[in-house]
């Protein structure tokens, strides 16, 4: 079983370069996220989907877009890069509960991370 | 808006030897989830520990275990028997899903080195 599967591992782009990092699960959860991780930031949430055909902004979701056609893949495009942009990036993904609290037993399944830098 | 203070930057331990990490958070809510994720080098982002906070009784896992004081909003993480396996970057996070669905919010983390 694969789990979170990020591609690629490590990306430098130019500033204002294009690109889409890829996040794939195989476990059928329908919630789905992305988090970047700067030095002595902890991680912050992006975006999110917690389903096929919906998306929703995190806490930094500037410049960056997303998208969930499938229940499977949640990729995140950065159309013009930044150098600010320099992260280590991380998907992850859950099961969704059925109830508030009692059936939750599913927490976040990450990813192995993007290392991305921006010139 | 929740959060989460680790205040510990930086922590060191002999092997075998046990140490604790703090963590504190400010929250609102009365339903939460709290958990405490591992970073070794290599990136990984690995589950360690999680509580309910509708449970009193503090979550255990093999050498790691909490102490969860909810009136305090305090979450430490108790580490037994420290082994060199153990030196990574320690996370404590927060979700509350009435509010912020499956978010977590993380600290910043505590860097542990175990030494020999």
């Amino acid at each position: 079983n694969a789990g979170v599967t990020q591609t690629p591992k490590f990306q430098v782009l130019k500033t204002g370069q294009s690109m889409t990092l890829q996040c794939a699960q195989d476990m059928n959860h329908e919630y789905m996220s992305w988090y970047r991780q700067d030095p002595g930031m902890g991680l912050r949430l992006i975006h999110y989907s917690v389903g096929a055909g919906i998306t929703d902004q995190g806490e930094v979701p500037n410049g960056y877009n997303v998208s969930r056609s499938t229940t499977e893949d949640f990729p995140l495009r950065l159309l013009s890069a930044a150098p600010s942009q320099t992260s280590v990036y991380f998907c992850a993904s859950s099961e969704v509960a059925s109830g508030l609290y009692s059936s939750y037993n599913s927490p976040l399944h990450f990813g192995n991370g993007t290392r991305l830098t921006v010139t | 808006a929740q959060t989460v203070t680790q205040s510990q930057p930086e922590m060191s331990v002999q092997e075998a030897e046990t140490v604790t990490l703090s963590c504190t958070y400010d929250t609102s809510e009365n339903n939460y989830y709290l958990f405490w994720y591992k970073q070794p080098p290599s990136r990984q982002m690995i589950l360690v520990i999680r509580q309910e906070a509708y449970k009193q009784q503090n979550a255990t896992e093999n050498r790691f275990s909490v102490n969860f004081q909810k009136a305090a909003k305090s979450f430490s993480l108790k580490i037994s028997d420290s082994q060199l396996g153990d030196t990574a970057m320690y996370f404590c996070a927060f979700m509350n899903l009435a509010n912020s669905g499956y978010a977590l919010n993380f600290g910043k983390g505590t860097s542990l080195l175990v030494t020999p």
